[in-house]
């Protein structure tokens, strides 16, 4: 199956910091990527949808100017905190999609552990 | 809007048991719905989806059937081994605007004890 990576896998960081986390599509090509957000024994939450080339398409209730989404290859979606507060401290998953013709599935990468001291 | 419910974990079992997690949905229009599953360490994987109403969905031993009259799509298993404990979200896929974006459950934490 299709292969999504992320990094890093964890990082810590001080309040008042900005953190980058890279999603990467390794074996194809998506014009779709997802970001979602995961507390501890909650659900996914659908932060953004990446497009390639695009701005990205925020959830109500996303600050767009604290979570910046970059997707400016067919493989590659950033997700950069700017001025990480603890309260940001959550397990950060992105996702890629293969679409053809009526086929349509997400691939999802092993996740990104944040936390903000 | 939609939304997802799955059984609360975590679930304890010895091998060779027999595995239900619950799942139930809302959903406005006609979604698929899906089983994924998160081994230690990695990320989401499809474990099996269905399309529509009395679809079944299986893979590798694990089935579930799409229930439009019960709103459900429970997840079974026969005989799960120590390889199966896993934490099991179940998820809904709908039309959102012009995207499909995909509605999770919280995850059923799977344990499964030689």
């Amino acid at each position: 199956g299709a292969v999504v990576s992320q990094h890093p896998s964890w990082v810590i960081c001080k309040s008042g910091t900005s953190v980058k986390i890279e999603c990467r599509s390794l074996d194809f090509q998506a014009t779709t990527m997802f970001w979602y957000r995961q507390f501890p024994k909650q659900s996914l939450m659908l932060m953004a949808t990446s497009n390639e080339g695009s701005k990205a398409t925020y959830e109500q209730g996303v600050e767009k100017d604290k979570f910046l989404i970059n997707h400016a290859s067919l493989t590659l979606s950033t997700l950069t905190v700017t001025s990480a507060h603890p309260e940001d401290s959550s397990f950060y998953i992105c996702s890629a999609r293969v679409t053809s013709g009526t086929y349509n599935e997400q691939f999802f990468g092993p996740g990104t552990r944040l936390t903000v001291l | 809007g939609n939304s997802v419910t799955q059984m609360e974990g975590p679930v304890t079992l010895s091998e060779e048991a027999f595995l239900t997690i619950n799942c139930t949905y809302t959903a406005t229009g006609y979604p698929s719905l899906f089983w994924y599953v998160q081994y230690p360490g990695e990320g989401l994987q499809l474990l099996l989806k269905a399309t529509k109403a009395d679809d079944k969905g299986s893979n590798k031993g694990f089935e579930a059937t799409y229930r439009k009259e019960t709103t459900s799509f429970h997840l079974e298993k026969g005989s799960v081994q120590v390889s199966d404990s896993a934490v099991y979200f179940c998820a809904l896929s709908d039309l959102y605007g012009n995207d499909y974006k995909l509605s999770f459950g919280a995850g059923t934490t799977v344990t499964v004890r030689a």
